[in-house]
């Protein structure tokens, strides 16, 4: 079965450093993996898709993720924050490991906090 | 982004009233999804479909039904709402081999 956990709830960082928030996943399949982010009061963005290519996966807004089969990790990553990160981030599985019959896991988030 | 958009945003209803959320995308996407998220807990499936007039169940059905008589519109109807079900609702949609696009969500209030 499927199943996808955030490591962290909450993460805080101060603005000019680096981000860092962790998914770990289980899947009877070659998964497919997304991180999606969610501002307050809006639905959910897209920032980058692991669909059995390139291990290190490049998204919007500088973040880049990279898919790790030994460690079934999926962690996101981004060199620098800036105070518009400030959201919630969601590591996702798709079931059956395809990315086009829908049907996603989601973890239970992460808040980002930027400080100044 | 994909054209979606739910009606209404906000709804503040009764325990034991019928409520109706819509959804309506301007993609000709297959798929559709119902979701609702709850602290704690992220997203969660209630109903999806993969065309009109196909429908099938998530993770957290009871109590929900859809329908989906166009392509563009999925209606997610609580028969008799109770207070476990105030959530705020995402609908999302998907092309083929495209990942999924969300719309703004519902915030349902039941009292």
């Amino acid at each position: 079965a499927q199943s996808v956990t955030q490591l962290d709830s909450h993460v805080s960082v101060s603005e000019g450093t680096p981000v860092l928030l962790r998914c770990n996943y289980s899947s009877s399949y070659s998964p497919s993996l997304f991180w999606y982010v969610q501002h307050p009061n809006k639905g959910l963005q897209l920032l980058l898709k692991y669909t059995s290519a390139a291990t290190l996966v490049k998204g919007i807004n500088g973040f880049e993720a990279e898919f790790k089969k030994s460690e079934t990790s999926f962690h996101l990553t981004k060199p620098s924050a800036h105070m518009s990160d400030a959201a919630e981030y969601f590591c996702v599985v798709s079931i059956h490991g395809s990315s086009n019959t829908g049907k996603l896991i989601f973890g239970q988030g992460t808040t980002l906090q930027v400080k100044p | 982004d994909a054209g979606i958009t739910q009606s209404p945003r906000h709804k503040v209803t009764e325990t034991g009233t019928p409520v109706t959320l819509r959804c309506h995308q301007t993609e000709n996407h297959r798929y559709m999804y119902w979701y609702r998220q709850d602290p704690g807990h992220g997203l969660r499936l209630i109903h999806y479909s993969y065309g009109v007039k196909d429908t099938d169940k998530g993770e957290v059905s009871d109590g929900y039904s859809v329908s989906r008589s166009k392509t563009e519109d999925f209606l997610l109807t609580l028969e008799s709402a109770t207070s476990s079900q105030t959530s705020v609702y995402f609908c999302a949609s998907q092309g083929d081999n495209q990942p999924q696009h969300f719309g703004d969500g519902t915030r349902l209030s039941i009292l």
